[in-house]
């Protein structure tokens, strides 16, 4: 079966660094996807990794390892907006998406 | 109209009655999805549509239909709803299949069937 795993729950400090990892195992690779989703809003896109290595883009950074099936998002000087959850999406052998549950993710003062 | 609209925003409705969710974009894309999403469950495709004209089955598309008719509207219809159809309803849409098309999703339609 196809399955996309990530933390349930993650908490931070604002200002710190934080990683969400994604581990995956599906019918046929075509990318992966990073979404944040703010509580009672839409998902909206974050980044997009095909190819094994890091893209950073701002304050967030995402790493793929197709080999290992691993993904993780860095976030950066943590802010209270980013006070959401984060999801984990796989474009299967039919670029169909398959999507984690998401990580909510907690900043403190 | 910016990007995709869903109407209605919620609604309560008595189990055994039909409902359609409706969804509009403007931005031309090809490709739109209907999705439901669960407390503690990842989004889960219902239906999909690669072009006007065509429809697909997602992962749990039984009790629900959609159709296609032009490249902006995607409705999707509940032919007699049943409690467990309970869920906070998306709309996405992408330029097209391909695997580096990011989907942009509207704003939601929250869903309660008694």
């Amino acid at each position: 079966g196809q399955n996309i795993d990530q933390p349930t729950e993650m908490t931070a400090t604002e200002g710190a660094i934080v990683q969400i990892n994604c581990t995956y195992q599906t019918s046929g690779f075509n990318g992966l996807f990073w979404y944040q989703q703010h509580a009672g809003e839409a998902p909206t896109f974050l980044s997009y990794n095909v190819l094994d290595g890091l893209e950073e883009k701002g304050r967030f950074s995402s790493f793929l390892s197709r080999s290992k099936g691993y993904s993780y998002l860095l976030l950066k000087e943590l802010q209270m907006k980013d006070s959401a959850s984060y999801l984990c999406a796989v474009a299967d052998s039919n670029y169909q998406l398959i999507w984690g549950a998401g990580t909510k993710l907690i900043i403190k003062p | 109209i910016a990007g995709i609209t869903q109407a209605p925003t919620s609604q309560i409705l008595a189990a055994g009655r039909r409902m359609t969710l409706r969804c509009t974009q403007d931005m031309r894309h090809n490709a739109m999805y209907w999705y439901r999403q669960d407390l503690g469950l990842g989004l889960r495709l219902i239906h999909y549509s690669n072009t006007a004209g065509t429809t697909g089955k997602g992962e749990v598309p039984d009790g629900y239909s959609v159709s296609r008719a032009n490249t902006d509207d995607f409705p999707l219809t509940l032919a007699s709803a049943v409690p467990s159809q309970t869920s906070v309803y998306f709309c996405a849409s992408s330029e097209g299949q391909g695997s580096s098309n990011e989907q942009f999703f509207g704003p939601g339609t929250r869903l309660t069937v008694l």
